[in-house]
């Protein structure tokens, strides 16, 4: 069964501090892995997109890292602000045939704080 | 120039009650989508339209009925409301089934009392 687990369930940090989110997949064969930013009462907002050949990608402070090997992907997050507070939700686009399908983790709520 | 609108933003009805949301969207968009955010705030997708026709339906009872009058529009049907349908619901949409970035509305709170 595909799966998407995503770690820490939550996380409080100070703003001006870093932090980094996992996402591991068992999604096989692999097409891209997503990274969405989701406010409170808001619909996600997509941050990054990776392929399988892409190993990092940047979205302004939001750096984004894939292992394909290992089926893990993290989001780092420099110099975090208060509008960053937010649930940070990984999605696995997975090839079944000529079909694909989304699986989502079940996200990392992040609180920035003062 | 909201580019996917959801109405209403919140819904409040009694168990047994039919109910619809509406979504709309401006992007030109081909593939539309609902999904379901439940307490855990775990996002589970329930149809897929690809130009007003269904391509994707999920395990979702058949009291819910989706509805693409046309290709901007997907309006998602309950019949017979029961408590666990409580949930924000989500519309989306993107350039195609395979086109990655789905734009999401802000979302229908329903709860059923």
């Amino acid at each position: 069964k595909n799966q998407v687990e995503q770690s820490p369930q939550s996380l409080i940090i100070l703003e001006g501090k870093n932090c980094t989110l996992q996402c591991n997949y068992t999604v096989s064969p692999f097409s891209n892995l997503r990274w969405y930013k989701q406010d409170t009462g808001r619909g996600p907002v997509s941050l990054t997109i990776m392929t399988f050949s892409e190993n990092t990608k940047s979205n302004g402070r939001y750096t984004a890292t894939l292992d394909a090997d290992t089926k893990q992907s993290s989001l780092h997050i420099t110099a975090s602000q208060l509008s960053d507070s937010a649930s940070y939700i990984c999605v696995v686009r997975g090839l079944t045939g000529t079909a694909s399908k989304l699986t989502f983790g079940t996200g990392t709520r992040l609180q920035v704080t003062l | 120039d909201t580019a996917v609108s959801q109405t209403p933003k919140y819904l409040v009805t009694q168990m047994g009650n039919d109910k619809s949301i509406k979504c709309e969207q401006n992007l030109g968009h081909d593939t539309m989508y609902w999904y379901k955010q439940d307490s855990k705030k775990f996002l589970k997708i329930m149809f897929s339209y690809n130009n007003k026709e269904l391509i994707i339906n999920e395990t979702v009872p058949n009291r819910f009925s989706p509805k693409s009058p046309d290709k901007a529009h997907l309006n998602l049907h309950i019949n017979s409301l029961e408590l666990g349908d409580s949930a924000v619901y989500f519309c989306a949409s993107s350039g195609g089934l395979d086109t990655d970035t789905q734009y999401f509305g802000p979302g229908t709170r329903l709860t059923v009392l």
